[in-house]
C-alpha cells in the first residue's frame, strides 16, 4: 500500500543545533507540504512544493526551510533550533498539478514528529 | 488573523445523541471546505468536505452544512459514537491553490 512516512517519530534537541526531519511518500504525488500543530492554532503551512526542484513558504516559514530533488522525499531543516520550534509536525501530500485538485480535495497526513527544543 | 476558526475547543456528547462541530471563515474567496479528524499519535485523516455550490453533503453519518452568507459551516454526526472521540479539524482552500487553511480544532468526547 502507498504510504507517507515521518522520521524520526520523537526528536530532543538543544537550542542552535541543525535538525531535520524527513518525510517521503509513495503514491507519487505531485503536492508536498508540511505543517506544524500547536495548541489553539491547529496546523500551520510552513513551507510546500508542486513538484521536484519547486518549494514555496507557507505562513510560519520563518527558521525553516525545505528542499525537493525528487517526488517522493521532501525533508524540513531547522538552520538553527529555537524552543518556539518546539511542536509537532505533520507532513503530507496530495494529486493534481498545481491547481487545486477538486476530484480528490483532501491531504494525506504521516503520522507526526514530535520536536521539543531545549 | 486567523481566517478559519472553531470557536469551540472541547465538545461532550453523550453516545447516540448529534453531534455538532461549528466553524467560522473570514475569507470570502474560500470554495472548498473540508474536515479532518485526528486520534492521539495519529496524522489527520480526511472525513468529508463540501464545494460552495453545495449546502449540504453527506456521508453515512457525517453530514457537512455550509452557509454561505454566514460564511459558516458546521459537522454533525449522527448518531455520536465513542469512536468519533477525536480531534476535529475545520478547513478551507480558495482554489487558488492546493493548499489548506485550517482551524485551531475542536476535542469531540462521546460518552458511553
Amino acid at each position: 500500500d502507498a504510504e507517507i512516512t515521518q522520521s524520526p517519530r520523537h526528536k530532543i534537541t538543544e537550542t542552535g543545533r541543525q535538525v531535520t526531519l524527513a518525510c517521503h511518500q509513495t503514491w507519487n504525488h505531485n503536492n508536498m507540504f508540511w505543517y506544524r500543530q500547536d495548541l489553539g492554532h491547529g496546523l500551520r503551512l510552513i513551507h510546500y512544493s508542486y513538484g521536484v526542484q519547486d518549494t514555496n513558504k507557507g505562513e510560519v516559514s520563518d527558521g525553516y526551510s525545505v528542499s525537493r530533488s525528487n517526488t517522493e522525499d521532501l525533508p524540513l531543516t531547522l538552520e538553527s533550533a529555537a524552543s518556539s520550534q518546539t511542536s509537532v509536525y505533520f507532513c503530507a501530500s496530495s494529486a493534481g498539478t498545481s491547481v487545486f485538485n477538486r476530484g480528490t480535495g483532501e491531504l494525506f497526513f504521516g503520522e507526526g514528529s514530535r520536536l521539543t527544543v531545549l | 488573523d486567523q481566517q478559519v476558526k472553531q470557536n469551540s475547543p472541547s465538545l461532550s456528547v453523550q453516545e447516540g445523541r448529534i453531534s455538532i462541530l461549528n466553524c467560522d471563515y473570514t475569507n470570502s474567496m474560500f470554495d472548498y471546505f473540508l474536515w479532518y479528524k485526528k486520534y492521539p499519535a495519529e496524522g489527520p485523516t480526511f472525513l468529508i468536505s463540501i464545494s460552495s455550490i453545495k449546502d449540504k453533503n453527506e456521508d453515512g453519518r457525517f453530514t457537512v452544512f455550509l452557509n454561505k452568507s454566514a460564511k459558516h459551516l458546521s459537522l454533525h454526526i449522527v448518531p455520536s459514537q465513542p469512536g468519533d472521540s477525536a480531534v476535529y479539524f475545520c478547513a478551507a482552500s480558495d482554489g487558488a491553490g492546493n493548499m489548506l487553511t485550517f482551524g485551531g480544532g475542536t476535542r469531540l468526547m462521546v460518552k458511553p
